[in-house]
């Protein structure tokens, strides 16, 4: 498809397990961004990609939390020896241009539940 | 803190009704966007508002961006049920790179 894809959409982790959560940006797309929604919530900002540069990663909640777009194109979110707190959705977005001046087109996000 | 405050949070009316959502800041931003999500799905671009005091118009929807750039509201006019989301504000702030959102208003529309 010509969307951005997330995968998995859903995910069940044992506390303490790490996981990898992979974005599809829309090809060309030079702005990837990761954010974290609970229920109900507004998206939280989690990093920033310029291509492959990370210019932006003060939302990640802490060192556990690792974002990588080593080609400018696909990113892999992942948290090591996951908690329960770390339960939510979590929304890949890209945009044509730099942030805040396009449009962010956003994936269906990988539900992660730590149980 | 927020940097973006949203109100109502939940907000549930009749059909036909009109009804508006507030975003505000106490900080000044470059643009502002509204988005709207559905349960399950990403958010989806309403609008982006630019100019200092900008009035655009979306069908039934009334987007206007505060003269200092620090506020916005999103006007709907004669609710319909498929009106029901999750509505957001976002922005970035000066000319950063981080793109933050409000905590949304539920809207639900009963017909």
């Amino acid at each position: 498809g010509a969307g951005v894809s997330q995968s998995p959409r859903y995910k069940v982790a044992k506390r303490g397990q790490d996981v990898a959560l992979r974005c599809d940006p829309i090809s060309g797309h030079v702005s990837l961004f990761w954010y974290q929604q609970a229920l109900g919530q507004g998206p939280e900002f989690l990093t920033y990609f310029q291509n492959e540069a990370q210019l932006d990663k003060s939302g990640l909640p802490s060192d556990r939390f690792f974002a990588e777009r080593p080609e400018g194109s696909v990113s892999t979110l992942k948290i090591q020896r996951t908690q329960q707190e770390d339960s939510a959705v979590y929304l890949c977005a890209s945009s044509l241009l730099v942030a805040g001046a396009g449009e962010l087109f956003f994936g269906e996000g990988s539900r992660l539940t730590v149980l | 803190t927020q940097l973006l405050e949203q109100s109502p949070q939940f907000l549930s009316i009749q059909e036909g009704e009109n009804l508006t959502v507030y975003c505000n800041s106490s900080s000044v931003f470059s643009s502002l966007q509204w988005y709207r999500q559905e349960p399950g799905e990403g958010p989806v671009l309403l609008v982006t508002v630019v100019t200092g005091g900008e009035v655009k118009k979306l069908k039934r929807l009334t987007f206007q961006f505060g003269d200092a750039r620090k506020d916005s509201s999103l006007h709907i006019t004669a609710a319909q049920p498929g009106d029901t989301g999750l509505y957001l504000c976002a922005g970035v702030i000066g000319y950063g790179n981080k793109l933050v959102f409000g905590a949304g208003t539920i809207l639900r529309v009963k017909s």
